[in-house]
């Protein structure tokens, strides 16, 4: 089945500096790759999604690549803000196989943005 | 407003003592599934429905029950929960199963069993 990695686990910037959030994956039937931010006490919630036929998405301060032939995937957060701060979470869904249109999630990055 | 709903929202128990999670959405999805989260491990999928009556086992079944009577209820059944369970569930929802669609989770459960 697929499996995903993330890193890093926690990562801490100052306000206004970019974040970069890095995952990879092993299945190549994977067509889909969303993200998913959770805020405190709430559950995941979409942000931001890419398809294997497109290698860049971008919706104002956040951008996800995609490189299918290394088998990864990246989140980029532009000028932080505090409200940024949150858990986020790549997924990657396969096409076919065992485990098929399942999306398999990362571990997960804890964003810390300080004033 | 477009909404998944778990119920209760914080649970301690004993272990052995029998307790459903419900999860309700209202979206008309055909495809719901069961997660918990723990510390360092992110989410892993317990069961996954695609459908009224279809269930089927997500990566960490063990303990853990479902049904599908109708299409918006999706419950979360512990026959004898133990210590390993205390965890933080979330349910989804989405569209239906495949790729390219949005899954729409609960705000979770938060489950201590002593």
């Amino acid at each position: 089945g697929e499996n995903v990695e993330q890193h890093p686990s926690t990562l801490s910037v100052q306000e206004g500096d970019s974040a970069v959030i890095k995952c990879t994956y092993s299945d190549s039937a994977s067509n889909y790759f969303p993200w998913y931010k959770q805020e405190l006490g709430k559950g995941p919630q979409l942000i931001i999604d890419i398809r294997s036929n497109v290698g860049e998405k971008k919706d104002q301060r956040i951008a996800v690549t995609l490189n299918k032939t290394a088998k990864h995937f990246s989140l980029h957060i532009t000028e932080t803000q505090p409200e940024d701060s949150a858990v986020y979470f790549c997924a990657a869904t396969p096409s076919r196989g065992r485990g098929s249109y399942i999306p398999t999630f990362g571990r997960g990055t804890s964003l810390i943005v300080h004033p | 407003e477009a909404q998944v709903t778990q119920n209760p929202r914080y649970l301690i128990t004993v272990t052995g003592k029998k307790l459903t999670v419900t999860c309700s959405q209202n979206m008309n999805h055909e495809y719901m599934s069961w997660y918990r989260q723990d510390p360092g491990l992110g989410l892993r999928q317990i069961y996954y429905s695609m459908n009224v009556e279809v269930t089927d086992k997500g990566d960490v079944p063990e303990g853990y029950k479902v049904s599908r009577k109708e299409k918006r209820n999706f419950p979360l059944i512990l026959e004898s929960p133990s210590p390993n369970q205390t965890s933080l569930y979330f349910c989804a929802s989405s569209f239906r199963q495949g790729a390219n669609n949005e899954a729409f989770f609960g705000q979770g459960t938060r489950l201590t069993v002593v």
